[in-house]
Order: C-alpha cells, then structure tokens, then sequence
C-alpha cells in the first residue's frame, strides 16, 4: 500500500502570511496528487488535482507543486476563510489520505 | 449532487445498507467511491465502483464484509455494509471523481451519513 506522510500536523499563522503544507509518498505516484480543504462539520472540497491543476472556483492563491514521492500546498496571502485542515490525497493506485493538516489562528 | 442515507446506530456484527443518490450529472460515467471518517481520523476510502458497475474495489479491512453496487434505474450507488465492528464507526461519504470513465480526484461530495457500531 502507499503511505502518505503529511506535515506538520498542525500550522499556526496569520492573516495575509505563506504557508506551505507537505506530503511525502511513499513510492512514486507522480502526478496522481490532490489536495482538499475541510472544515468542521463539512466534507472535503476539491483544491488542486494531478499535483497542480487547480479546481474550478478555487482561488488562484492556493498552488500545489512537486514530483517524485514529494508534493507540496502552498497557499499565499492567508485569508480568514482558509483556517480549516488540508488532506493530500494519492490516486495513482487506489487511493490513501495524508493524514491532515490544521491551519490555526496564530 | 450526492445524498447520503442509511446511517444509524447499529451493534457489533449487524448490518446497515448505504445509499447515494445522485442528481446533476451523467450517473453513469462516473466512478463513484465511499469514503470513511472516524471521529479525530483521516479520511479513508473504503470502497469503489467504476462507472459501469462491472469492477468494484475495497480496501482490505472491509473485503468480505462491505459490498458497492450502482443501479442506474434509480441514480444511485449502495454501501452494503455487514458483520459490522466497532472501527467501523465514521462519518461515511460518497464522492465522484472528476472526469468521466476514468479514476480521477474527488470533485463532488455528499454530505455524510453517520455510522455508529456500539452496544
């Protein structure tokens, strides 16, 4: 089975800060990479598909990037409703979740 | 969209029938996968279907014990779930994967339906 390693766990930031969340694989699986945004109480929503295609509607502030085993959720200019957790997602054979990332008010 | 339902409160080695309902698209194009939450856990796939019901695949803790089936008279994917077990407990979702005919990322989400194995 494929792992994904996700880090860190949980970030502390700002309104208006950079922050990076990454995820490891643990065999390749270039460019079968997603990311999601969840919030309490809802289901996950689509970010970015195949590593860096960005979803229809998302804002253009969130980037994903990366290949090989690793990957990465870059979201620029923080805003107030990012605060939520992030999953990565492989979907090169069958599918395995990192296990989230908690963006918090600092 | 996608509508869950048949979540509940069930004891250890019972049974519970999942249903997703789907409106707004081709049903039959798309994959459609179950997936799983445990309270404080990750996000779990645990079961899918291709878009003409002819493969199914399950991760391995639930293989012969949960069932996806797809009728397309009626738009809607089933999560038969049996000899339930306490780890099974989770908020349990079904989503379709973005493109049609093929597996893709998860673009459409239901709402969830809540599972609770206790006694």
């Amino acid at each position: 089975d494929i792992q994904m390693t996700q880090s860190p766990s949980t970030l502390s930031a700002s309104v208006g800060d950079r922050v990076t969340i990454t995820c490891r694989a643990s065999q390749t699986i270039s460019p079968w990479l997603a990311w999601y945004q969840q919030k309490p109480g809802g289901a996950p929503k689509l970010l970015i598909y195949k590593t860096s295609r960005l979803e229809t509607g998302v804002p253009s502030r969130f980037t994903g990037d990366g290949s090989g085993p690793e990957f990465s959720l870059t979201i620029s200019d923080l805003q107030p409703d990012d605060f939520a957790t992030y999953f990565c997602q492989q979907y090169h054979t069958y599918w395995t979740f990192g296990q989230g990332t908690k963006v918090e008010v600092k | 969209q996608l509508v869950e339902s048949g979540g509940g409160l069930v004891q250890p080695g019972g049974s519970l029938r999942l249903s997703c309902e789907v409106s707004g698209f081709a049903f039959s194009s798309y994959w459609i996968y179950w997936v799983r939450q445990a309270p404080g856990r990750g996000l779990e796939c645990v079961a899918t279907i291709k878009q003409d019901g002819r493969e199914e695949y399950y991760m391995d803790s639930v293989k012969g014990r949960f069932t996806i089936s797809r009728d397309s008279a009626k738009d809607s994917v089933y999560l038969q779930m049996n000899s339930l077990r306490v780890e099974d407990t989770a908020v349990y979702y079904c989503a379709r994967g973005r493109m049609r005919w093929t597996n893709d990322a998860f673009d459409i989400w239901g709402q969830g339906t809540r599972v609770t194995v206790s006694s």
